[in-house]
Order: structure tokens, then C-alpha cells, then sequence
């Protein structure tokens, strides 16, 4: 399996700019959840999709950002526009849910994004 | 709503010591409880989980984690530590009703191996 591709891994921008992290889950999944890393808070859930649907986007922190997922093998997170303070790792998860309880999620390797 | 404690945030050990890195939680019923690691520029994969049954869970890399109800906790442990185990570690726990039970992580613990 080739597990949760992410794209870019690494990603410089300047303050003001649009930036689009990519995410693809592993085949069969049904579930992804977007998360961020940082130093000062840790790992956050930002959104979470179900059946490509978004069932809990609690997390997004305000309007800059937004998350896509077209179909069950591939989902975005946009911020525009970029503020420094959006530097952070971002990490997407992909799971099986078969309904009722929970279940294990697989992660990316992650997008570091540094914003200047 | 549930949280996770892990009030280490670093902990050095020798190389072929016991270790055991402590994590609490917090909700009303028995959670789904998981231990992740990250290796530097990685991102988390998972050790081992627990959902129900046995309360000793076996997970991989010769690590283990013993669920302990009255103490709301989940530790996590391995009898003797290779330098490969120098990571972050992270506890979660999901919770929730309904049919969808968030996962929320603890804020890690760092481990240092030294020979």
C-alpha cells in the first residue's frame, strides 16, 4: 500500500498568498481528517470528511481556510490568504469507518508550511 | 468532552532500560485509547490501540500499553529501549456519542536515548 500521499512536503510562501495543500487517502478509506501541528498547540483537528462529506469542520480555525473533497481518493486544504501564523505542519489521515465506535487512522507524512 | 494527559514532555533513557511513558484521560465511560510515535519529519504511526477486552494491549515494536480504568490511565511501556525508539510519542483517546467519535491527542512526549 502506498499509504497517505501528501503534496507538497515542504511549501514557502509569502504573507498574503493562496496555498493549497493536497491529500490523497489510502484506496478504500471512507474517512480523512485534516490536522495541524504546531509547537505552542499541539496536533489539531481541523475538518474531518466522511464519504467525501465534511461531518465536523469545528476545527477550521476562521474563514481564510477551507477544505475540499471532490471524491474519495483526493482532498485539498486551501488558506487564503496566508498569515504567518499559519506556519505549521499539516498532516491528513485517512481511516475506515464502518460505523459506530471508532477506528485507526493512518497519517501522512505531513506538508511543512512556512509562511513569511 | 474528553482530554488527554501526558505530563511528561521529555523523558531521557540508557539504551536497554525499561521504559514507561505515562498518559491520563479524561471521559465519563471507557474511550477508544491509542499510543502513536513520530519519528523527526514524520508523520504518526500507530503502536497500539485498545477498544475493549483484554486490558494489556501488545503493540509493535515491542512496545505495550496497560489500560487501567481506575486510574484513568494508558501507559505505555517496553522492557528494554533501542536507540531506534528516540521519538515522539503521542497518546489520543476517542470519545464521543453518536456515531462519530473524535480523536484528540495529547501533547506528546519526547524521548531521548542515549548509549
Amino acid at each position: 500500500d502506498a499509504g497517505v500521499i501528501q503534496s507538497p512536503r515542504h511549501e514557502v510562501t509569502e504573507m498574503g498568498q493562496e496555498v493549497t495543500l493536497r491529500c490523497k487517502p489510502i484506496s478504500g478509506h471512507n474517512s480523512l481528517f485534516w490536522y495541524r501541528q504546531t509547537m505552542m498547540r499541539g496536533l489539531e483537528l481541523l475538518i474531518y470528511f466522511n464519504n467525501n462529506v465534511p461531518i465536523d469542520d469545528s476545527g477550521m480555525p476562521e474563514d481564510r481556510f477551507s477544505a475540499k473533497m471532490p471524491n474519495a481518493s483526493f482532498s485539498t486544504l486551501k488558506i487564503q490568504p496566508s498569515e504567518p501564523r499559519d506556519s505549521a505542519v499539516y498532516f491528513c489521515a485517512s481511516s475506515f469507518y464502518s460505523g459506530g465506535g471508532t477506528d485507526t487512522q493512518y497519517f501522512g507524512p505531513g506538508t511543512r508550511l512556512t509562511v513569511l | 468532552a474528553q482530554s488527554v494527559t501526558q505530563p511528561d514532555i521529555h523523558i531521557t533513557v540508557s539504551e536497554g532500560a525499561s521504559l514507561e511513558l505515562r498518559c491520563n484521560y479524561s471521559y465519563g465511560a471507557t474511550p477508544y485509547l491509542f499510543w502513536y510515535v513520530q519519528s523527526p519529519g514524520q508523520g504518526l504511526q500507530l503502536l497500539l490501540k485498545y477498544f475493549s477486552g483484554d486490558t494489556l494491549v501488545q503493540g509493535i515494536k515491542g512496545f505495550e500499553a496497560e489500560f487501567k480504568r481506575s486510574q484513568s490511565s494508558f501507559n505505555l511501556r517496553k522492557p528494554s529501549v533501542h536507540w531506534s525508539d528516540a521519538a515522539e510519542y503521542f497518546c489520543a483517546v476517542a470519545a464521543g456519542s453518536g456515531g462519530y467519535q473524535k480523536v484528540t491527542f495529547g501533547t506528546g512526549t519526547k524521548l531521548q536515548v542515549i548509549p
